[in-house]
């Protein structure tokens, strides 16, 4: 089974600021990467599929880099709506496994 | 619009088994395939499963294989999914997902809100 380990778990930042998230693949998975935010009692909402691709709807503030093994979320200028956990999940071979999760504070 | 919705919170006792459903609105159900997700308590999601409305063919994760049923009813575009032997490390929210699978891409695209389901003795 592929893991995904993701880092930091706990992210402080404030308004305004550039973040990155990472995500990295027990086994290259090419770009087989999503990303999802989710806020506290809700499910969560994907954000950017295939590594890189960002869904309709989705702020531009928003991106993803990455293949093989490592990928990155980058979110800039962060607003107040963006304070919440980040997940990776890979859509290379079941089961389709999610990271631990980045959460996003607000310093 | 597209919606999924699921069926209320449970609580059972260990050995028990939980049937969540999963009815969905808003798109041809036998298009798309389901997938099912936990979440226990300040974990991360994990995959359970995924059937498709339109074979009835059903992928389940290891971890659960054995204990875990999902099923559909193409008459009413409700999934189903049937946990048995609960144990307490099933505590955890239950979510139902609509796959979406094309151009080279695969996530889940729309979610119910989460079935709560609390397994204790």
């Amino acid at each position: 089974d592929i893991q995904m380990t993701q880092s930091p778990p706990s992210l402080s930042a404030s308004l305004g600021d550039r973040v990155t998230i990472t995500c990295r693949a027990s086994q290259s998975i090419s770009t087989y990467v999503n990303w999802y935010q989710q806020k506290p009692g809700k499910a969560p909402n994907v954000l950017i599929s295939a590594a890189s691709n960002l869904l309709s709807g989705v702020p531009s503030r928003f991106s993803g880099t990455g293949s093989g093994t490592d990928f990155t979320l980058t979110i800039n200028s962060l607003q107040p709506e963006d304070f919440a956990t980040y997940y990776c999940q890979q859509s290379h071979s079941p089961p389709y496994s999610f990271g631990q999760g980045t959460k996003l504070e607000i310093k | 619009q597209i919606q999924l919705v699921q069926s209320g919170a449970e609580v059972k006792k260990p050995g028990a088994s939980v049937k969540v459903s999963c009815k969905t609105y808003g798109y041809t159900f036998t298009r798309y395939g389901i997938t099912w997700v936990r979440q226990a308590p300040g974990q991360g999601p994990e995959w359970m499963g995924w059937i498709s409305p339109y074979n009835g063919n059903t992928n389940y994760a290891r971890r659960v294989q054995g204990r875990v049923t999902m099923t559909t009813d193409t008459s009413t575009s409700t999934a189903y999914m049937e946990l048995r032997n609960l144990k307490s490390d099933d505590t955890a929210v239950y979510y139902c997902a609509r796959d979406y699978n094309g151009s080279g891409q695969y996530y889940f695209d729309y979610w119910g809100q989460g079935t709560p389901v609390a397994v204790s003795s």
